[in-house]
């Protein structure tokens, strides 16, 4: 069993849809949690970072952390064309820097 | 802004070939690190650095040598290129936060490297 679970997708919505992207993962160790974006031909972004449980919102995007399920998830409101990219999620335990990242989920967002 | 460059976006070797893929980062970051990327597995860990001439084992070290003599430039080798080294090859690297803050590991736009 992989550390961290990512349906590949691809997820194909329409434009101004709510996206819902999410990860589960094994380790109760982990504390840091963080969603990052991958366009075509280009390396990952961070998007959104959260430390433990709870939500935090940045414009269109909710991140939400619910570490009594072990589950992670990105929401994205009134999605957009530009949105359509790979979304990784990663995290990491409380000390060290390395990253175990989920697979990615391919988005598109159709106009 | 954090920039982080590869020597190459695309590359083809042939089996057997030694191959060497560079990155650059411009911000003073103490960590860097290499991953490759392969559809439906994301990124797995390579090796990354800490310091200069420090290297750690990622997940997956098998056929590859890291080399980090400069605290900007990190490199990644494989030693006798094999077909199954056919991926995205992805750089990247992060500062320590003293307290708490941001681990973000910044990215490079990766190594495309084919090997026939």
């Amino acid at each position: 069993q992989k550390e961290v679970e990512q349906d590949p997708g691809p997820l194909s919505v329409p434009e101004g849809a709510i996206v819902s992207l999410n990860c589960t993962y094994s380790n109760s160790a982990f504390q840091y949690f963080m969603w990052y974006r991958q366009y075509s031909r280009k390396g990952p972004e961070l998007l959104m970072y959260t430390y433990s449980s709870g939500n935090k919102e940045d414009g269109r995007f909710t991140a939400q952390v619910d570490k009594s399920s072990k589950y992670i998830s990105l929401f994205i409101r009134d999605s957009q064309p530009s949105d359509s990219a790979t979304y990784l999620c990663a995290m990491k335990f409380r000390n060290g820097n390395k990253l175990v990242f989920g697979a990615g989920t391919i988005l598109r967002v159709k106009s | 802004d954090v920039k982080v460059t590869q020597s190459s976006r695309y590359l083809v070797k042939r089996t057997g070939e030694k191959v060497f893929l560079e990155c650059v980062q411009d911000m003073d970051h103490e960590n860097m690190f290499w991953y490759r990327q392969d559809p439906g597995l994301g990124l797995r860990l390579i090796y990354f650095s800490y310091d200069v001439k420090m290297k750690e084992k990622g997940d997956i070290p098998e056929g590859y040598s890291v080399s980090r003599e400069k605290k900007e430039r990190f490199s990644l080798i494989l030693e006798s290129a094999s077909t199954n080294q056919t991926s995205m090859y992805l750089c990247a690297s992060s500062w320590t936060p003293k307290t708490s803050g941001s681990y973000e590991q910044y990215f490079g736009p990766g190594t495309r490297l084919t090997v026939t």
